[in-house]
């Protein structure tokens, strides 16, 4: 079973519109990463969150770490085309084992 | 500042060759990471070296092999390729041992087909 399960696996919704993606782990937490990555590129990073509460924001994007069910949500809001790709979680289970990434979930801004 | 950079971004080899993937990290990073990315999957971890050591192996074949030079740039080889090593192929580097201290910055990655 995958380590890390990521939902919705693709999403398609109008421009202007808020949407949510949910990450959950089958292990305990140690930091969960939030990446994007364009179609065939690299992985632009968009945030850590390492404490069980914890919510980050960087413009229309804000991301929550539940700590409780291991899991970790990404909300855009006011979507736009530019928010077009696909979102991948990441997490360490301690602080020297490598970064094991979700299947990602892709979005698709119609407008 | 230059960011993580990949050569070549794309090749294609065939059934039983071998290719050499090179990566250097920005500057000041001294771990470089590998992933491994099939279409319409997560990246996979390879491996991961600091200082010139290895210091962590995914699960992954001999067939692989890694290393990283003085000036912390990094080389994968992948030898007798199979079909199913066609895949998107990131480096990522980072300034602390563990290879997760910050975040990892990934390179645009090498594109690999085998024929």
């Amino acid at each position: 079973s995958q380590e890390l399960e990521q939902s919705p696996q693709s999403l398609i919704v109008q421009e202007g519109k808020n949407l949510t993606i949910n990450c959950t782990s089958s292990k305990t937490l140690y930091g969960l990463y939030w990446y994007k990555q364009k179609y065939g590129e690299g992985l632009i990073f968009l945030m850590m969150l390492q404490k069980g509460g914890e919510e980050k924001s960087h413009e229309k994007i804000t991301a929550k770490l539940d700590e409780k069910k291991q899991q970790s949500s990404l909300h855009i809001t006011a979507s736009q085309p530019s928010h077009a790709g696909t979102y991948l979680c990441g997490a360490s289970h301690s602080g020297n084992t490598p970064l094991v990434f979700g299947k990602g979930t892709r979005l698709s801004v119609i407008a | 500042d230059a960011g993580v950079t990949q050569s070549p971004t794309h090749l294609i080899k065939t059934r039983g060759q071998q290719v050499t993937l090179r990566c250097s990290p920005i500057s000041g990073h001294k771990s470089v990471s590998w992933y491994q990315q099939v279409l319409g999957q997560g990246p996979q971890f390879i491996f991961q070296y600091y200082e010139k050591e290895e210091r962590g192996r995914g699960n992954f074949p001999d067939r692989f092999s890694a290393r990283q030079f003085p000036n912390y740039s990094s080389e994968l080889n992948v030898n007798a390729l199979l079909l199913g090593d066609s895949a998107l192929y990131l480096c990522a580097s980072s300034f602390g041992a563990s290879g997760i201290t910050g975040e990892l910055f990934f390179g645009e990655g090498s594109r690999l087909t085998v024929l």
